[in-house]
């Protein structure tokens, strides 16, 4: 059974532009969730979605927004970049509420 | 505001000893806690998930405590290996306005086997 895919693996941007990241959760999962994992930070939550519906949002500007497609494949978009915001963009997706969680391989976001 | 800590952040032990990695967490109003291992760089891998009303679960060498009431885990590895090196993370899901779903992580424990 194929895991959660997330794409690309790496991506290096320039501040002010912006950057989609996309991730499709193993099949039959309908919530999908967006972390982001600096160094300084630790892991922290940015949103979630279970069919379609934003049902979660973490404490990030409003530059970073995502959304689910019906198939529930999720991208999150990131526009006007900062340097701050260099990190690994971790998916995870699960059946629903207090499932396992399985996270992708994450996206290495660069921003210069 | 759920918080989770980690102790210690780093370990360092030579193969074939048993070791205990330490997690809490502040609300005890959980669903359940995750333990994952982290490989630099990679994503994160699923290694044990303990429902609220579970004490424990064990998988292979790995075996992971919950003691909801006083908000702490273990997660105890035995006869560690080379292959175990990584960085240990443990996550509690808990209700958060509108949603089941979020996982509030610790630092994590950077755990070293030595050969």
């Amino acid at each position: 059974k194929a895991g959660v895919t997330q794409t690309p693996r790496y991506l290096i941007k320039t501040r002010g532009q912006q950057v989609t990241l996309s991730c499709s959760p193993i099949s039959g999962h309908r919530s999908v969730s967006w972390y982001q994992q600096t160094p300084g930070q630790g892991l922290q939550f940015l949103f979630e979605y279970f069919s379609e519906t934003q049902r979660n949002k973490g404490n990030f500007p409003g530059r970073f927004s995502g959304r689910q497609f019906s198939n529930s494949r999720s991208e999150m978009n990131v526009s006007t970049l900062e340097l701050g915001d260099s990190a690994l963009y971790l998916c995870a997706s699960s059946l629903g509420d207090s499932s396992e969680a399985f996270f992708g391989q994450g996206t290495r976001l660069t921003v210069v | 505001k759920q918080e989770v800590t980690q102790i210690p952040a780093a370990l360092s032990v030579p193969e074939g000893e048993n070791l205990v990695l330490n997690c809490s967490f502040t609300d005890s109003a959980i669903y359940n806690l995750q333990w994952f291992r982290q490989d630099p760089g990679k994503g994160l891998t699923s290694l044990l998930l303990i429902q609220s009303s579970q004490r424990e679960q064990t998988s292979g060498r790995l075996n992971a405590s919950l003691d909801k009431s006083s908000g702490r885990s273990t997660l105890y590895i035995a006869a560690s290996q080379p292959g175990d090196s990584a960085t240990y993370l443990c996550a509690v899901s808990y209700y958060s306005g509108g949603s089941n779903y979020k996982l509030t992580f610790g630092k994590g424990t950077l755990l070293t086997v030595n050969p």
